[in-house]
């Protein structure tokens, strides 16, 4: 257990509106991310941070946008929510050099 | 442009038999490679890696096998367990100071009773 919690773990929101999902790590890991998840794609990249206030995108960025005001939280936010977005969110940190470790998950359904 | 590449969707393998999942990538600064394990319902979790430098890491009934001039990994877990049952990620971690990983889509596995 790598001390991630993710909220909320599910939500069901509609077409347009704003969402934000939050990451909290309890450990002050310096690197977090964040992926979505979605059948025949894996798992890919959306952005991530590399300290508070230092974050940069990753392979599906667009649509998103991330911040972190302090080390433990890491805040996903889709501005104007749309179908597309529907998919799994998982938060994950580094532990050392190599290894990430996922939080739970957050399904989130656009209608 | 699919750097990481699980070409098998799925497997299914009888209790006891060995699982043989295969990874392939096309990017020759990968130097770190990873499995993971994910269960419906849940976060991934880290299962095994292995260096570029080496071409075998053991971890229990899990050994993760890299040819570098295949540019192959792959993960055998002997025996296979009812419990194995899982979607298994193979990522690449893009050369020394990078804290990026790239994934591949996965392969679930279907373990047999």
């Amino acid at each position: 257990d790598a001390g991630i919690t993710q909220s909320p773990r599910h939500k069901v929101t509609e077409t347009g509106t704003p969402v934000t999902l939050r990451c909290h790590q309890t450990e002050n890991h310096r690197y977090m991310y964040w992926y979505r998840q979605d059948p025949g794609h894996g798992l890919r990249l959306i952005h991530y941070s590399y300290g508070v206030k230092d974050t940069d995108k990753g392979e599906v960025s667009d649509g998103y946008s991330v911040s972190r005001s302090k080390t433990e939280d890491f805040l996903l936010t889709l501005e104007s929510a749309t179908s597309s977005q529907t998919s799994v969110y998982f938060c994950a940190i580094s532990v050392g050099e190599y290894e990430q470790y996922f939080g739970p998950g957050t399904r989130l359904t656009v209608t | 442009d699919q750097q990481v590449k699980q070409n098998s969707p799925s497997l299914s393998v009888q209790e006891g038999r060995i699982s043989i999942l295969n990874c392939d990538y096309t990017n020759s600064m990968f130097d770190y490679f990873l499995w993971y394990k994910k269960y419906p319902a849940e976060g991934p979790t880290f299962l095994i890696s292995i260096s570029s430098i080496k071409d075998k890491n053991e971890d229990g009934r899990f050994t993760v096998f890299l040819n570098k001039s295949a540019k192959h990994l792959s993960l055998h877990i002997v025996p296979s367990q009812p419990g194995d049952s899982a979607v298994y990620f193979c990522a690449a971690r893009s050369g020394a100071g990078s804290y990026q990983l790239t994934f591949g889509k996965g392969t679930k596995l279907s373990v047999i009773p």
